[in-house]
């Protein structure tokens, strides 16, 4: 148990669904990131949200859409989706957003885009 | 080319064997991590280290700025050290980097 938890963990939708992933973290940290970690390929950062501002979008598709209402939540939300887009997404949080510290990953959640 | 090279991609050790797992790296960085998953999608932070050498248990982590250059190293390997081990290495800004990650299976 890492203090961040992420839900669901599993997640079947049709291309033209729509649909969000949920991120929370007990670790009272300032930076929540989400990544992407596709079959065979390195993780992917997408978003770093510091203090709750965007301050990293890795040109992401506008598909992926982000929200951090407060410095324990984050989301993604999720519409038209491609079949490339099945992977494992990844939620973390450190103290602050800079690669100095220490992060701490959610679970992640198995997304499969029919 | 990735900013970020592991090796190997793959290793299969008997129980009780020492491992090194190296990460070389092009970017200039704050700190790098070593990361654990294991099957099932978990990560672990295993270290971060911006300088010198790190312990933990079984664990040891080298870095050698100069060369750009860090080493994972497993004492005494255990089955249950099986998992994927991934470097990962911020710039200085709020970009991170990932090695492709090292398969480590250790048999009993």
């Amino acid at each position: 148990e890492t203090g961040v938890t992420q839900t669901p963990r599993h997640l079947v939708m049709g291309m033209t669904n729509k649909k969000s992933l949920k991120c929370e973290q007990h670790l009272g940290h300032n930076a929540m990131y989400w990544y992407k970690q596709s079959a065979k390929k390195p993780l992917e950062l997408m978003f770093v949200y510091n203090f709750k501002e965007q301050t990293e979008n890795n040109s992401v598709p506008s598909r992926f859409s982000p929200e951090c209402p407060n410095s324990s939540h984050l989301f993604l939300h999720l519409h038209t989706l491609q079949p490339e887009d099945s992977a494992l997404y990844l939620c973390a949080s450190s103290q602050r957003g800079r690669g100095a510290y220490e992060q701490y990953f959610g679970p992640g959640t198995r997304l499969t885009v029919t | 080319k990735n900013e970020v090279e592991q090796s190997p991609q793959n290793l299969t050790a008997q129980e009780g064997e020492f491992i090194t797992i190296n990460c070389s790296y092009s970017v200039g960085i704050s700190a790098l991590h070593w990361l654990q998953q294991h099957p099932g999608g978990g990560i672990v932070s295993l270290f971060m280290l911006s300088s010198g050498k790190k312990k933990h248990g079984r664990l040891i982590a080298t870095i050698n700025i100069q060369e750009k250059h860090s080493s994972l190293h497993i004492t005494a390997s255990h089955p249950r050290d099986s998992a994927v081990y991934i470097c990962a290495v911020p710039n200085t800004g709020n970009q991170f980097y990932f090695g492709t990650g090292t398969s480590l299976t250790v048999i009993p």
